[in-house]
């Protein structure tokens, strides 16, 4: 299994970009990255994901280098909405269930 | 589409009771998936499901049971409730499960163990 490291917490302002890195050291040929956004009280949702370069939606983008060792989760102008914890998973496409969420990354938007 | 639903959404029970979590999806998934999450933390696998009739163990299953009998419900339960069972419970479901394939999440259920 790939362990992901990801920061605990980090702060931003309204209007900010946002740029949350996740660490993936051993990462895996078949190996996909996704993220995941969490609010209080709710369940998890997807954000996006990518398995190289970069991948944009009308939430994020995700940027892949090449050794894929690790990935950045952009969020453009982030609100006070956009205040969640955030997962970065490293999963296969092969059979067999290998998702795992981490401690996530907790961002505080402030005003 | 109602996506995922759980019920209930808050429980509390005391030491030693036993209850059921139910878990349903309206989006033919074949796969279901049953995760805790303690105050802070990540969400921990407990149990899951590859289709009708299957079930399989997650990361933390002690003290836990599940049934899938029916592809459209996946249940999970509690036969003899303790303290440490405190968490909130959240129900998942995927297309596939591979590693790629986005799980749709339910809201939660909020369960209190005295």
């Amino acid at each position: 299994l790939a362990k992901t490291t990801q920061p605990i917490s980090m702060d931003s302002y309204e209007g900010q970009e946002v740029n949350i890195t996740c660490s993936h050291n051993n990462i895996a040929t078949n190996d996909y990255i996704t993220w995941y956004q969490q609010f209080p009280s709710q369940g998890p949702r997807f954000i996006i994901q990518g398995y190289k370069t970069k991948v944009t939606n009308e939430v994020a983008s995700l940027f892949i280098p090449a050794d894929r060792k690790s990935s950045t989760l952009s969020l453009p102008r982030v609100s006070l909405s956009d205040t969640a914890v955030y997962y970065c998973l490293v999963g296969g496409n092969t059979g067999g269930f290998k998702t795992i969420f981490g401690a996530g990354t907790r961002l505080f938007v402030k005003a | 589409n109602a996506g995922v639903t759980q019920t209930p959404k808050f429980r509390v029970l005391k030491t030693g009771q036993s209850m059921t979590l139910l878990c349903a999806q309206d989006m033919n998934h074949e796969y279901m998936y049953w995760y805790r999450q303690d105050p802070g933390m990540g969400l921990r696998l407990i149990h899951y499901s590859v289709g009708e009739g299957t079930t399989a163990k997650g990361e933390v299953p002690d003290g836990y049971n599940v049934s899938r009998l029916k592809k459209q419900n996946f249940l999970l339960g509690l036969e003899s409730a303790a303290p440490s069972q405190t968490s909130v419970y959240f129900c998942a479901s995927s297309f596939q499960d591979r590693g790629i394939d986005e799980q749709y999440f339910g809201p939660g259920t909020r369960l209190t163990v005295t």
